[in-house]
């Protein structure tokens, strides 16, 4: 199975921020990793497919970089909805697995 | 509109079963897989199955080691929906169940869940 680790579990910050997550993965995958947005009581949505692609409709200070084992979702200039739960997810082989999450908080 | 639908949470008994449903509306819901993902209170998310009906009539079904054996993926075509049979259910199974579809870029529509509660 490949195990994932995000990093951090948490962060705080400022509106105008510029904050980084990573996922780091047990083994090298392709780009098969996808980075998605969880507020309380909602589903997940999708910011980024393919490691880098931004989703359709998710504004372009949410960007994700990263081959291999280290991946990273970066948001520059936070905004004030953008505080909320973030994780990464594994599709390129089974089980699929997901990062532990981080929980963005408003400092 | 592009919509998931989960139904059929509830609380049962350890040991119990339930089935829970996932109705896929504005896609053809065949021409991608399914998944059920959970995520227990105050938790991450977790994978627990898929199906997988792109290539082949007999679709491809696979399954989280914590589930496997207890539960089973199906398509019910008539009523185009998505269904997870789970039985000999645990405490450590309760969670809120979403259903999501995927791709070759990965999970790309949530639905918005369904609760199920393992409790004597």
């Amino acid at each position: 199975d490949i195990q994932m680790t995000q990093s951090p579990s948490s962060l705080s910050a400022s509106v105008g921020d510029r904050v980084t997550i990573t996922c780091r993965t047990s083994q090298a995958i392709r780009n098969d990793l996808g980075w998605y947005q969880q507020k309380p009581g909602k589903a997940p949505k999708r910011l980024i497919y393919g490691a880098f692609n931004l989703q359709s409709g998710v504004p372009s200070r949410f960007s994700g970089s990263g081959s291999g084992t280290e991946f990273t979702l970066t948001i520059t200039n936070l905004q004030p909805e953008d505080f909320a739960t973030y994780f990464c997810l594994q599709h390129g082989s089974f089980p699929y697995t997901f990062g532990q999450g981080t929980k963005l908080e408003i400092k | 509109d592009v919509q998931l639908l989960e139904s059929g949470g509830g609380l049962v008994q350890p040991g119990g079963s339930l089935r829970l449903s996932c109705a896929a509306s504005g896609f053809m819901f065949n021409t991608y897989a399914m998944n059920w993902v959970r995520q227990a209170p105050g938790k991450g998310l977790e994978w627990v199955s898929a199906i997988d009906l792109r290539y082949s009539n007999d679709p491809d079904t696979h399954y989280a080691d914590s589930v496997k054996g207890r539960f089973t993926i199906s398509i019910d075509y008539s009523k185009n929906t998505v269904d997870l049979q789970m039985n000999s259910l645990r405490v450590e199974d309760t969670a809120l169940y979403y259903c999501a579809s995927s791709g070759t870029n990965g999970f790309w529509v949530w639905g918005q869940g369904t609760t199920v509660t393992v409790s004597s």
